[in-house]
């Protein structure tokens, strides 16, 4: 069981907007920036979104991050085919002498 | 342009030790900005952490496998190394090799490397 908790599926038609929710604590989310990462089919994940809402060179902007608390969450404007993915979340958790956490991870379908 | 490659027995027999190494070639791996360490996913299922390490030597580790695992550097093969001992079927997954920093967990990942447990 994960220590982040994403919902296990999400889906979407192109061009729409869909949002990916990421549930943590206060040791987490709560004191610490969040990562995003998508991994598409057979691949290695990626890096979409560091420090809750920065995004890495090469990624496109209808990819946002945002926080509120111990929540987090994951924004895909102008959704499109090639976004069909597995996405997770992580963050820093400051107990037991730090460690990451990682979401269970969410699978995105464009339908 | 940095690349990580994973190296190490794809077959490890239950109770044994696992062990990997990755090679990080376009960078150093002596640079301070960054931690090198590894990520696992098991076949279906979620990413799991397993542990940093920053030059100065500060490791950290997931709690859960903290009793088994050890990450080292050694600079002067631009390498990052993991064993896992006493390796049990739950250890089977695709093992990962990540440079990450303060504000991410890996910034840049290798493509993996697939490790079964089994007799």
């Amino acid at each position: 069981q994960s220590v982040l908790t994403q919902p296990p599926s999400a889906s979407g038609t192109p061009g729409q907007r869909v949002t990916i929710s990421c549930s943590g604590s206060t040791s987490n989310i709560g004191r610490n920036t969040v990562n995003w990462y998508q991994q598409l089919p057979g691949a290695a994940p990626k890096l979409l979104i560091y420090h809750t809402h920065q995004r890495p060179s090469g990624v496109p902007d209808r990819f946002s991050g945002s926080k509120s608390g111990t929540s987090a969450s994951l924004a895909i404007s102008g959704l499109q085919s090639d976004d069909e993915a597995d996405y997770y979340c992580a963050a820093w958790d400051d107990s037991l002498n730090g460690h990451w956490v990682f979401g269970g991870g969410t699978k995105l379908t464009v339908l | 342009q940095l690349q990580l490659q994973e190296s190490g027995s794809g077959l490890v027999k239950p109770s044994e030790t696992l062990s990997l190494a990755c090679t990080v070639s376009g960078g150093s791996i002596n640079d301070n900005s960054y931690s090198w360490g590894w990520i696992r996913q098991p076949p279906g299922k979620g990413l799991e952490w397993i542990g940093s390490m920053y030059n100065s030597g500060t490791t950290y580790y997931n709690p859960s496998l903290k009793s088994r695992v050890t990450i080292s550097v050694d600079t002067s093969k631009n390498q990052v190394s993991l064993k896992l001992t006493s390796v049990t079927a739950a250890d089977t997954a695709m093992y990962h090799c990540a440079r990450g920093d303060v504000v991410a967990a890996a910034d840049r990942w290798g493509q993996g490397t697939l490790v079964t447990v089994s007799s």
